[in-house]
């Protein structure tokens, strides 16, 4: 079935640097790919998102790269800062079989101060 | 806050029971969504109704069902619970259930004793 998987798990970074975190999905038919962050105790929020016929996008800090072809995206968060700290979630949707958004395991990301 | 209303928060009940969770989604939206978010782990999607349809079905236990109600609200019913559905479940809405973003809900936090 679909699949989506986020690496990495943990990822703890110094304040100021960039974080990078990688996702991989197994439905080439998915068409849109959102990233949710989700503060502790909080519901996930959307981030940025990118649909399959971009291969960049960004948004002041946070960038987000698609390579269709591999089947795979990442999100870059520059000069990260202590409330960047949270889980992020990357999601592929659509795909076939019903429209479904299908989403990572997570990356918990501690930003150092 | 998202638009999305969750009911109950909290919800506590024995092994065995059922319980219903409602949804409301934002005003406008036509698509629900049901995940379920058990402790330090992912999103797992459960199901998602377009204007009162089922349209996609992900993990969802034959224990569990859904609905879409012709106001839009959405109700997960739970039954024959057991220690390991304790998790919090989120209800997500979007305008059509396309390529867009999902709003969440707050979450209903379902333990299970």
């Amino acid at each position: 079935g679909e699949n989506v998987e986020q690496h990495p798990s943990t990822l703890s970074v110094q304040e100021g640097d960039s974080a990078v975190i990688k996702c991989t999905y197994s439905d080439s038919a998915s068409n849109y790919f959102p990233w949710y962050k989700q503060e502790l105790g909080k519901r996930p929020q959307l981030i940025i998102d990118i649909r399959s016929n971009v291969g960049e996008k960004k948004d002041q800090r946070i960038a987000v790269t698609l390579n269709k072809t591999a089947k795979h995206f990442s999100l870059h968060i520059t000069e990260t800062q202590p409330e960047d700290s949270a889980v992020y979630f990357c999601a592929a949707s659509g795909g076939t079989g019903g429209f479904k958004t299908i989403f990572g395991a997570g990356t918990r990301l501690f930003v150092k101060a | 806050d998202s638009g999305v209303t969750q009911t109950p928060k909290h919800l506590i009940t024995a092994t065995g029971q059922r319980v219903t969770l409602r949804c409301s989604p934002r005003s406008g939206d036509l698509s629900v969504y049901w995940y379920q978010q058990s402790l330090d782990q992912g999103l797992q999607f459960l199901i998602h109704y377009y204007n009162g349809e089922e349209r996609a079905k992900g993990n969802i236990l034959e224990r569990f069902s859904a609905q879409q109600f012709p106001d839009l609200h959405s109700e997960l019913n739970l039954s024959s619970l057991e220690l390991g559905d304790s998790a919090l479940y989120f209800c997500a809405s979007s305008v059509s259930g396309g390529a867009e973003e999902a709003f969440f809900g707050q979450g209903t936090r379902l333990t299970v004793v």
